[in-house]
């Protein structure tokens, strides 16, 4: 079964710093890859997505990822935080040659950045 | 232009009771998913349509629980006998297709078992 996991569940950054925040699944094959965000009071939000070409993409605010293939994993990072990053982060994953067009998300991570 | 509405937002019952909640997806788009976020959570999958049809509903925690759709729009999701486990908050979200289209989250509805 196919399983996503965010090793950070809290997160508390200064201004400034950079972000990493890990995502890992487990499937083998072909997989669609997202972020989601959710700002204080608002509804979630795509952030990101990989579906094939260049590994590194480019999403809004000035997040990017990685797929890397090898590793299972779909990193998002940010140079420079801001305090209007604070947010849950949730990295999503769907595996079309499963058999199923199910997301599986990842249980979140609170990123609270301090002015 | 709207986006995907729920309704109610906020839904207090007694266990024991039967609660519909309701998605108004985007127009025009065919795909429509149900969630459950509860605190500490993420976000669990619990049925997909395409169209009016469901074709993975292996999301459902159990019986009590189904979701329809009809004319590809609305979609409804039901609990019978609600019991205090069942306290979350229930998203929906629509897309226009099933794999690499972004999905658009509605703000849920916040249900309360007593």
């Amino acid at each position: 079964a196919q399983s996503v996991s965010q090793h950070n569940h809290h997160v508390i950054l200064s201004e400034a710093a950079s972000l990493e925040l890990g995502c890992n699944y487990s499937y083998g094959g072909t997989v669609n890859l997202f972020w989601y965000v959710q700002y204080p009071g608002q509804h979630l939000q795509l952030l990101l997505k990989y579906f094939s070409g260049d590994p590194l993409v480019k999403g809004i605010k000035g997040f990017e990822a990685e797929f890397i293939k090898s590793k299972f994993s779909f990193n998002l990072r940010k140079p420079s935080v801001q305090w209007s990053d604070t947010a849950e982060y949730f990295c999503a994953v769907n595996a079309p040659t499963s058999g199923t067009y199910k997301y599986i998300f990842g249980t979140g991570t609170r990123l609270k950045v301090l002015a | 232009g709207a986006g995907v509405s729920q309704s109610p937002s906020n839904k207090v019952t007694e266990k024991g009771k039967d609660v519909e909640l309701r998605c108004d997806p985007i127009s025009g788009h065919t795909a429509l998913y149900w969630y459950r976020q509860s605190l500490g959570q993420g976000l669990e999958f619990l049925i997909y349509f395409q169209g009016n049809s469901a074709p993975d509903k292996s999301g459902l925690p159990s019986d009590r629980f189904s979701a329809e759709r009809t004319g590809g729009s609305v979609s409804t999701l039901t609990i019978q006998r609600t019991q205090q486990e069942d306290s979350a908050v229930y998203l929906c979200a629509s897309s226009s297709g099933l794999t690499q289209e972004t999905q658009y989250f509605g703000p849920g509805t916040r249900l309360l078992v007593l």
